[in-house]
């Protein structure tokens, strides 16, 4: 089966731009989480999504949303971006809420 | 709220020996689930082991294992016979069972087994 699938994987943006991210989970899996990792904050949960619908959210600006489609693939976007938005961005999928996480390989970003 | 705590920094280890890596959490919740997972140099986070709260038994995965104290909320991973490719950031997590997939993380570790 294969594992999660972020793209893409390296992302060069600049202040003020916008960007979205995709992931596509394991087959089966309707739980979608992203993180965001920095070597400041270390990993910080952004937001669950699960059968379409956000669950949880983390205390991130409303600059980061989401979404979840009905195969269960997930985009996240930021806006109007800042240099602190740059960071490996995680999104892990499992087969139910309240189960096991497996994550992506990450999209780095980079603002400039 | 929830908080992990990772107080080891970084760690080394000599090739075949064993290490212990510590984590403590804070949380008011009976129910809750505890993770380690590795996060090795510039490669995804693949997950080491787990454990359920409600469970007194240690949980094992081959080189792996956990001494879980509930009580003094401690959950710390050991390693056997360490080979090169533990060599990884390890990352304690915590998931609540009443809202959904959310982790918290600890600080986590970086290890270095030496040939």
């Amino acid at each position: 089966k294969a594992g999660v699938t972020q793209t893409p994987r390296y992302l060069i943006k600049t202040r003020g731009q916008q960007v979205t991210l995709s992931c596509s989970p394991i087959s089966g899996h309707r739980s979608v989480s992203w993180y965001q990792q920095t070597p400041g904050q270390g990993l910080q949960f952004l937001f669950e999504y699960f059968s379409e619908t956000q669950r949880n959210k983390g205390n991130f600006p409303g600059r980061f949303s989401g979404r979840q489609f009905s195969n269960s693939r997930s985009e996240m976007n930021v806006s109007t971006l800042e240099l602190g938005d740059s960071a490996l961005y995680l999104c892990a999928s499992s087969l139910a809420r309240v189960e096991t996480q497996y994550f992506g390989p990450g999209t780095r970003l980079l603002v400039l | 709220a929830q908080t992990v705590t990772q107080s080891q920094p970084e760690m080394s280890v000599q090739e075949a020996e064993t290490v212990t890596l510590s984590c403590t959490y804070d949380t008011s919740e009976n129910n809750y689930y505890l993770f380690w997972y590795k996060q090795p140099p510039s490669r995804q986070m693949i997950l080491v082991i787990r454990q359920e709260a409600y469970k007194q038994q240690n949980a094992t995965e081959n080189r792996f294992s956990v001494n879980f104290q509930k009580a003094a909320k401690s959950f710390s991973l050991k390693i056997s016979d360490s080979q090169l490719g533990d060599t990884a950031m390890y990352f304690c997590a915590f998931m609540r069972t009443n809202t959904g997939n959310q982790f918290y993380f600890g600080t986590g570790t970086s290890l270095t087994v030496i040939p």
